[in-house]
């Protein structure tokens, strides 16, 4: 299947900074997009997600931005606060009728 | 609540013990799945259910079984369990294939 990828396998912020996830796909038919929050020992959560006709959509304090030029996929965390500690995960599917996951950024939140 | 729910949440056994994980959604939707984590693999789909009684490989099927007889349930079956299936389960549900999916809280299965 075409692969969903993360630039950076971890994240380290400060308290109070925003957050920046970034993900790459490579399937050009993908047009849905969801990020997921994992906490130690739990399922994969629902945070927000995105459709290829947007570039942005926001939640609470969460923002995802998709570049379907360059096929790139990010999600912003404002005023990252410690129950953000996490691993963050971008989902796609498109033609394929299934969700494929990235491999995830560990996100740390620094006090 | 809406939920999906997932038995047992771990589980050891041995080789060869056949053993079925069940999972099961109060939502009414249609379309579940099964995913195995593993560290530095991400979430790997196992099998996937469009409805019931349809139901096709993901991309990691060798040694797993599924059935789809009603629609709250999806167990996952392993017929005869090898040690590379030790693993990070989970099951989750969505509408459809083109929504959200909602994942379970995951069995954790060690095969010996």
């Amino acid at each position: 299947g075409e692969s969903v990828g993360l630039h950076l396998p971890t994240l380290s912020v400060q308290e109070g900074d925003n957050s920046i996830i970034n993900c790459a796909y490579s399937n050009s038919a993908s047009d849905y997009f969801i990020w997921y929050k994992q906490e130690s020992g739990k399922g994969p959560q629902f945070i927000i997600d995105i459709r290829s006709n947007m570039d942005k959509r926001q939640g609470q304090r969460v923002t995802v931005l998709l570049n379907k030029t360059v096929k790139h996929l990010s999600l912003q965390i404002a005023a990252t606060q410690p129950g953000d500690s996490a691993v963050y995960f971008c989902a796609e599917t498109g033609s394929a009728r299934q969700l494929t996951f990235g491999s995830g950024t560990q996100l740390t939140v620094l006090p | 609540e809406a939920q999906v729910t997932q038995n047992p949440r771990y589980l050891i056994t041995v080789t060869g013990k056949k053993l079925t994980v069940t999972c099961s959604q109060n939502m009414n939707h249609e379309y579940m799945s099964w995913y195995r984590q593993d560290p530095g693999l991400g979430l790997r789909q196992i099998y996937y259910s469009m409805n019931v009684e349809v139901t096709d490989k993901g991309d990691v099927p060798e040694g797993y079984k599924v059935s789809r007889k009603e629609k709250r349930n999806f167990p996952l079956i392993l017929e005869s369990p090898s040690p590379n299936q030790t693993s990070l389960y989970f099951c989750a549900s969505s509408s459809s294939w083109r929504e959200t999916q909602y994942f379970g809280p995951g069995t954790r299965l060690l095969v010996l």
